[in-house]
């Protein structure tokens, strides 16, 4: 059964760049797209993007040039980095594998499945 | 965007009734290619991470108890449960896979009267 675990800074300070790791286990993270979602403090999921293991990725428009994503297929984890960061990203923020459904020449149409266990992050000086 | 917009924000229901949940979406989640419905539920019990429990709107995820059902095409969708347990106490969430951006629901939180 594959498990993903986040791991990363808890405290990332205004400007500066956060970067977080995904780790998969239990699986194989070659052949799947990967993705991270976020979620603010008592507010609802925002997708962020998803990668390949071939290192295609997509992101969400509304965050502009800001994330990067990565995938490590020989230490089977994959990476968030997101420049920049203001209070207004203070979020706990999961990875996830695309699970059910399916992928075109320029995007996918999967459900998330399954979640990391999610990581607090949180944006003070 | 897609913008999907649950019903209500939040829920309170007695053990062993019927909980009812909606979601509507600004355009329609169907494909008329293969006729689905690109949209799942989510379960989030306190602490823990989203779980899917429903995807093309009313196909259950194995293992997921079939007191959950989902219903619903095009922009209107419901998530029901038909015999409240405690364990199901959780914030619910839909999801739209139809189009780029992924979009949610502001969820709904569920909890015991």
């Amino acid at each position: 059964q594959v498990q993903l675990q986040e791991s990363g800074p808890g405290l990332v300070k205004p400007s500066e760049a956060l970067s977080l790791n995904c780790t998969v286990s239990g699986g194989s993270i070659t052949n799947y797209y990967w993705t991270w979602v976020r979620q603010p403090p008592g507010k609802g999921l925002e997708w962020i993007g998803y990668i390949h293991s071939s290192g295609s990725a997509k992101y969400n428009p509304s965050l502009g040039s800001r994330v990067t994503m990565s995938v490590d297929t020989s230490e089977n984890h994959f990476s968030l980095k997101f420049n920049s960061v203001t209070p207004a990203d203070t979020a706990v923020y999961f990875c996830a594998r695309l699970g059910e459904g399916h992928c075109g020449p320029t995007s996918c149409h999967k459900v998330l499945d399954p979640w990391g266990q999610g990581t607090l992050v949180t944006v003070s000086s | 965007d897609i913008v999907m917009t649950q019903s209500p924000d939040s829920l309170a229901v007695s053990l062993g009734e019927r909980a009812t949940i909606t979601c509507k979406s600004n355009q329609s989640l169907l494909l008329p290619s293969d006729n689905r419905n690109y949209l799942a539920w989510y379960q989030q019990r306190p602490g823990q991470p989203p779980k899917v429990l429903i995807y093309w709107a009313s196909t259950r995820k194995p293992g997921v108890p079939d007191r959950f059902s989902g219903t619903g095409s095009g922009t209107d969708f419901t998530l029901s449960i038909s015999s409240l347990q405690a364990e199901d106490v959780a914030v619910y969430s839909c999801h739209q896979y139809y189009s780029n951006p992924f979009t949610f629901g502001q969820g709904t939180k569920l909890e015991i009267k």
